[in-house]
């Protein structure tokens, strides 16, 4: 089965870019997420990536995944004080048959 | 458009008793996922239910069950509580599997 690491914690600066990052094993991935769940709160989706995708972007958001390492980016810019939270990647494979599988998420702290 | 909703918010519980707990997905979506996200294991998939069935569950014993009603919402059932079942249970739904929305959650503590 799929499994995917991400690092625990992240400081920024606000105003400054974050770049959140992730591995996973299962290259039969279909689809790649970014959820964001705040304190005391479920997960919003973010943004995700089809597998046969380089980039996306959608507002302050890019997302970059590199195939061949099996490596999965989050890039916020501009980052708010409102952005705290903790970021989860998350992948789905067989095709979403055996839901998705999440990295332990990434605690994004900003900094004024 | 409405999101997932969850009941209740919160549920305390003594071991060995039984929790029910609801989901209603959005509108239009006929899967729902559950998912229990407990503290220092994440987020670990338990049960996913389309259209009316049961169709695949994660690792978990069978205690853990539950149901989907023609309306498409679910309940999860957890039998005979244990302290480790103490966690946040998330409930997500989808029309096609490749985006599940989440909702608020049940914070579900035994004690």
């Amino acid at each position: 089965g799929e499994d995917v690491e991400q690092s625990l914690f992240l400081s920024v600066r606000e105003g400054d870019s974050s770049v959140i990052n992730c591995t996973y094993t299962d290259s039969s991935s279909t689809y790649l997420y970014w959820y964001k769940q705040e304190p005391g709160a479920g997960l919003q989706l973010l943004t995700y990536i089809f597998s046969n995708m380089d980039m996306k972007q959608d507002q302050r958001l890019t997302v970059l995944l590199n195939k061949k390492d099996k490596h999965l980016s989050l890039r916020i810019a501009d980052t708010q004080t409102g952005d705290s939270a903790i970021y989860f990647c998350a992948g789905a494979s067989g095709g979403g048959a055996d839901g998705l599988t999440f990295g332990k998420g990434t605690h994004l702290i900003i900094q004024p | 458009e409405a999101g997932v909703t969850q009941s209740p918010t919160h549920l305390i519980k003594t071991r060995g008793q039984q929790a029910t707990l609801r989901c209603s997905p959005i509108s239009g979506h006929t899967s729902v996922y559950w998912y229990q996200q407990a503290l220092g294991l994440g987020l670990q998939f338990l049960l996913w239910y389309d259209e009316g069935e049961e169709r695949n569950r994660g690792n978990f014993p069978p205690r853990f069950s539950g149901r989907q009603f023609p309306n498409y919402s679910s309940e999860l059932n957890v039998n005979a509580l244990e302290l480790e079942d103490s966690a946040l249970y998330l409930c997500a739904s989808s029309f096609y599997t490749n985006e599940q929305y989440f909702g608020p959650g049940t914070r579900l503590t035994v004690t």
